[in-house]
């Protein structure tokens, strides 16, 4: 699976946008953007994930660039209920393909 | 969407003794569940790949004799710590995806904290 980059932590005030970049400049063509985001002590909670096309759904949005080489989560009101790590991975579409894990961006939202 | 349980949620264990994890997909079918550990302040790494009859596929550096597997069944994975010891202390996470769909998410059970004292 293709690598990916990810901010180490980010700010949001709580009620604003949430806007988390992650860069996959090695994604190749059959490779999905997939975004997780773990609440401390808990299992990964997926959120959202897309191959081409901007995605949305009632958690998020996800942009991704026409080159497909990064892409952009977009919380549209962040709760403090948000704070979170979120991880964005890159996978290939088969079921059978793990989720790799990076670091993440850890996001405090702030009252 | 789809959930995962995972039993127990925390578990404290002596030294030298043995401790099952049970990771249940509820509401869908699963042929392949993930293995991940967790160490604090870091992120996931996978430990194996468990396959519905037959042997699980486990990541380099990872003893298969330590951590046993078993995925008797589609909705069913443990992983067995044998003979733990205080550096198996960790965060321990299945997920799983649903067979008859490609191109799908994974969903995750809410982990398993272990303490070996």
């Amino acid at each position: 699976d293709a690598k990916t980059t990810q901010p180490t932590s980010m700010d949001c005030a709580e009620g604003r946008a949430a806007n988390l970049p992650c860069n996959h400049s090695t994604i190749s063509g059959n490779e999905y953007v997939y975004w997780y985001r773990q609440i401390h002590s808990q299992g990964p909670q997926y959120i959202i994930h897309g191959l081409k096309n901007n995605e949305t759904n009632e958690m998020a949005s996800l942009i991704i660039t026409e080159d497909r080489k990064s892409s952009t989560l977009i919380l549209p009101h962040a709760t403090l209920r948000d704070t979170a790590v979120y991880y964005c991975i890159v996978r290939d579409g088969g079921a059978g393909n793990m989720l790799t894990f990076g670091g993440g961006t850890r996001l405090m939202v702030k009252p | 969407g789809a959930v995962v349980s995972q039993h127990p949620s925390w578990v404290i264990c002596k030294s030298g003794t043995s401790v099952k994890i049970e990771c249940r997909s509820l509401d869908f079918q699963a042929t392949t569940m993930f293995w991940y550990r967790q160490f604090p302040k870091q992120s996931l790494m996978l430990m194996a790949t468990s396959n519905e009859g037959s042997k699980a596929t486990y990541e380099q550096g990872v003893e298969k004799d330590k951590f046993l597997i078993n995925h008797a069944s589609l909705t069913l994975s443990t992983l067995t710590v044998t003979s733990a010891h205080p550096e198996d202390s960790s965060f321990y996470i299945c997920s799983a995806i649903e067979a008859s769909r490609l191109n799908t998410e994974a969903f995750f059970g809410q982990g398993t904290r272990l303490t070996v004292v």
